[in-house]
């Protein structure tokens, strides 16, 4: 397996455009997670799904966040409108089982100007 | 909710040194403790977890100790090598799976 993917590697945009983050989970993993991380505060869990259905998204920042799984090896985390603050390296990992071991994807780096 | 506290935020150390770094939390619930590597400009990366019934693993240079009288967790690396120099985060687990992480801490190892 090719491990946790994530598209794009780095985004750059305006601030006020819809941004949109992808992920495709280790396959046969029931488990996705969407981080955001920053040097403020850190890596911080936004939101995850347990065999496709979201369960957790207390950590989503405001409304302009909204994550979707539609299918097992899909999902994507958008932005609309974007601001300079949502500037941040945004994982996406996957996991077998609960508290089980969290395979991270490489990331996105998210820059807002 | 949940909080971690992850001390010190920076560690350096002479190569072959030891190295610990401690978390705290405040839910007597958690259960699981998992520790993650991340070197500069990659991913973080599993290295070590532990759960609430055993008080100690370890695996080659790496262990982890867990007191849930005292809601604490420790990561200790022995013979510290230059490849140890990362940034170090301790998780606990929140009302089931979701993961509260510590602010990390950066491990230097000089040669």
């Amino acid at each position: 397996d090719a491990g946790v993917i994530q598209s794009p590697r780095h985004e750059v945009t305006e601030m006020g455009q819809e941004v949109t983050l992808r992920c495709k989970p280790i396959s046969g993993h029931d488990y996705l997670f969407w981080y955001r991380q920053t040097m403020m505060r850190g890596l911080e869990l936004l939101i995850y799904f347990n065999n496709n259905v979201p369960i957790d998204d207390s950590g989503m920042p405001e409304d302009r966040f909204s994550a979707k799984m539609p299918n097992a090896s899909f999902s994507n985390l958008k932005i609309q409108p974007s601001e300079p603050r949502d500037s941040a390296v945004y994982f996406c990992a996957s996991s077998f089982a609960a508290l089980h071991e969290q395979f991270f994807g490489p990331g996105t780096r998210l820059t807002v100007l | 909710g949940e909080n971690v506290e992850q001390h010190p935020s920076t560690l350096s150390v002479q190569e072959g040194d030891s190295a610990v770094i401690k978390c705290t939390y405040s839910d007597s619930a958690s259960n699981y403790f998992p520790w993650y590597k991340q070197e500069l400009g990659k991913r973080p990366q599993l290295i070590i977890d532990i759960r609430s019934n055993v008080g100690e693993k370890k695996d080659q240079r790496i262990a982890v100790t867990l007191n849930k009288t005292a809601k604490h967790f420790s990561l200790h690396i022995t013979e510290t090598q230059p490849e140890d120099s990362a940034v170090y985060f301790c998780a606990v687990n929140q009302a089931g799976t979701a993961l509260i992480f510590g602010k990390g801490t950066t491990l230097s190892v000089s040669s």
